[in-house]
């Protein structure tokens, strides 16, 4: 099976800063990749599709790109708003396997 | 609007099963798959499985194989998952997801817990 690691797995920016996130699949996935924000206490929700297309109502701040092996997930301006944890999934194929997930917070 | 709505909260002890429902709404059942991802405290997310609402073809987690069984009810627009045997380890929350690729709706989750 494929598996997906994302680095680093925790971090503390200050407000206003720019966050990357990568993730990395063991064999490449073409741009089948999704990211996921989940908030504590939340049910996790869909930032990004197919590498870097934005879900409706996700702010224009998060971006995402990516193709193959090596994904990356861009906050522009850190928020307050988004201390969370991010996951990216592979959904290629079966198992639709998820990273073990990145932890923003804000310094 | 699309909406995922799940059963409540079950206490089991070591060795029982317990029956998780999703009931849907908002949408066309049969026109999408559903996925069950679990999530134990404080840890991230695994994927269970997937079904098919359309035929009832399902692929399982390979660790799970053999404990889980997924199925629907298209008269209720309702899916399950089931897991057999339970352990300590398998206490989590437990959601489901329109969908077998991408997860764009999540049901609320139900939280299993499993002790003696």
């Amino acid at each position: 099976d494929i598996q997906m690691t994302q680095s680093p797995s925790s971090l503390s920016a200050s407000v206003g800063d720019r966050v990357t996130i990568t993730c990395r699949a063991s064999q490449g996935i073409s741009n089948y990749l999704a990211w996921y924000q989940q908030k504590p206490g939340k049910v996790p929700e869909l930032l990004i599709s197919d590498a870097s297309t934005l879900q409706s109502g996700v702010p224009s701040r998060f971006s995402g790109s990516g193709s193959g092996t090596d994904f990356t997930l861009t906050i522009s301006s850190l928020q307050p708003e988004d201390v969370a944890t991010y996951y990216c999934q592979k959904y290629n194929s079966a198992p639709l396997t998820f990273g073990q997930g990145t932890k923003v917070e804000i310094k | 609007q699309v909406q995922l709505v799940q059963s409540g909260a079950e206490v089991k002890k070591p060795g029982a099963s317990v029956k998780v429902s999703c009931k849907a709404s908002g949408y066309t059942f049969t026109s999408y798959g559903i996925s069950w991802v679990r999530q134990a405290p404080g840890q991230g997310l695994e994927w269970m499985g997937w079904i098919s609402t359309y035929n009832g073809n399902t692929n399982y987690a390979q660790k799970l194989q053999g404990r889980v069984t997924m199925t629907t009810d298209t008269s209720t627009s309702t899916a399950y998952m089931e897991l057999r045997s339970l352990r300590s380890d398998d206490t989590a929350y437990y959601y489901c997801a329109r969908g077998g690729q991408q997860l764009a709706f999540w049901g609320q989750g139900t939280l299993v817990t499993v002790s003696s």
